[in-house]
């Protein structure tokens, strides 16, 4: 299976900031990557797919970018309602899907 | 707009088999390019893939788990089923259903919280 690690597991940020999470993979996944993002008793919501592709309805401060093992998603300015825990996907060379383990994004 | 509805026990006795439903509304299962999954989120909120089902009936297992799971899909009610047997207290966790398209999961259920344990 490929191994998915996010970089870092919690962040403490503050509204306006641009913040960057980091996703890497074990082995190449192309651009094969996804991105979520999960509040607390909901379910994940895609924010991103296919590395850099936004989903409809997400808002343009969301970015992500990369190819191959490395790979990040951007906020270029928090805003109030982006706290939350964010996960990368990867869908190449599956089954089976796997997730990196979570970045918690907190109020600082 | 597709929405998807888990349903099943949340109690599950250690050694039983695990039994949920996903109903899909909004959008046909029969849907050409789409496979409806199974995923998993433990207590300390990993993510787990179990599988998923495309609309003729074919399936994809996680490694993992697959000598204990089996996915059907029931077009005729647009909806979708998970079976997992001997369950143990690792196997406590919220269950999503979701909607797959081109490797990546579009649409999710609420999720529902199935708790193994005597």
């Amino acid at each position: 299976d490929i191994q998915m690690t996010q970089s870092p597991s919690s962040l403490s940020a503050s509204v306006g900031d641009r913040v960057t999470i980091t996703c890497r993979a074990s082995q190449s996944v192309i651009r094969f990557l996804h991105w979520y993002q999960q509040k607390p008793g909901q379910a994940p919501k895609l924010l991103i797919y296919g590395a850099s592709t936004l989903q409809n309805g997400v808002p343009s401060r969301f970015s992500g970018s990369g190819s191959g093992t490395e790979f990040s998603l951007t906020i270029s300015s928090l805003q109030p309602e982006d706290f939350g825990t964010y996960y990368c996907q990867q869908s190449y060379n599956t089954p089976p899907i796997t997730f990196g383990q979570g970045t918690r994004l907190e109020a600082k | 707009q597709v929405q998807l509805h888990e349903s099943g026990p949340g109690l599950v006795k250690p050694s039983q088999t695990l039994s949920l439903t996903c109903s899909v509304s909004g959008d046909s299962i029969s849907s050409a390019g789409y496979y409806w999954s199974w995923i998993r989120q433990f207590p300390g909120k990993g993510l787990e893939w179990i599988g998923y089902v495309y609309y003729s009936g074919s399936t994809y297992y996680n490694p993992s788990l697959e000598s204990r799971i089996t996915i059907l899909v029931d077009t005729s009610r647009n909806r979708f089923s998970l079976k997992l047997t001997s369950v143990t207290a690792a196997d406590t966790a919220v269950y999503f259903c979701a909607r797959e398209a081109d490797g990546y999961l579009d649409s999710w259920g609420r999720g529902t919280l199935v708790t193994v344990s005597s």
